[in-house]
């Protein structure tokens, strides 16, 4: 079982809906990576949480770590929205290192105008 | 101007050769990322590397070893390719590296490159 699992694994929206991905990992973590993949294969870093919530334009991303979940909403969302979004933890003490680091098996999304 | 770039964009070669890809980034960043990516998009990272401190991800196999001339660049050297090395091998940068003793800030963003695909035949 892979220690990071996220939900849904496709998802396929309106234009203008908002939008949900779910993170949960079981291991002790220091923080958590958002990223986004474009269908042409570019990856961009959306945030890097270790507590509360962080914002930027339509993006929110929240982080409760008693619980060991995250969740990245969209807002409003638009067909250019639609990429693949990687949550990946930082394990505790590892300082997110090449031995810390862990990735989920990313969320498909498709915005249909 | 492009913050982290990789070359080449593609790689076909045969199984037994060795390749190196290249990396550059340009943003004065002290810590550079390999992350391999496998055919079922499953993302996974090799090493971690800047001037004090080379991580490697123990399933990383030891014909992989990464070589930073400077702290622009971190290349990629593959000994005796084999057809599961195929994938898509991305570059990233970052500004701080955190020591394992502290707690992450939360704060630091990786810039990624644009991949570079890489075959074995």
């Amino acid at each position: 079982k892979n220690e990071v699992e996220q939900s849904p694994q496709n998802l396929t929206a309106q234009e203008g809906e908002f939008i949900t991905i779910n993170c949960s990992y079981s291991v002790g973590i220091s923080a958590l990576h958002w990223l986004q993949q474009h269908p042409g294969g570019g990856i961009v870093s959306l945030f890097m949480l270790s507590s509360g919530k962080k914002k930027h334009g339509r993006l929110i991303a929240t982080i409760n770590i008693q619980e060991k979940h995250s969740s990245l909403h969209i807002t409003a969302s638009h067909p250019r929205d639609s990429a693949v979004y990687i949550c990946a933890v930082i394990v505790e003490g590892s300082g997110g290192g090449a031995d810390g680091l862990t990735f989920g098996k990313g969320t498909h999304l498709i915005i249909q105008p | 101007d492009t913050a982290v770039s990789q070359t080449p964009k593609y790689l076909v070669t045969q199984m037994g050769n060795d390749k190196s890809i290249k990396c550059e980034q340009n943003l004065g960043h002290d810590t550079m990322y390999w992350y391999k990516q496998d055919s079922k998009k499953f993302l996974k990272i090799m090493f971690s590397y800047n001037n004090k401190e080379l991580i490697i991800n123990e399933t990383v196999p030891n014909r992989f070893s990464p070589k930073s001339p400077d702290k622009a660049h971190l290349n990629l050297h593959i000994n005796s390719l084999e057809l599961g090395d195929s994938a898509v091998y991305f570059c990233a940068s970052s500004q701080v590296y955190e020591p394992r003793d502290r707690v992450w800030d939360g704060e630091e963003t990786q810039y990624f490159g644009p991949g570079t695909r890489l075959l074995v035949l």
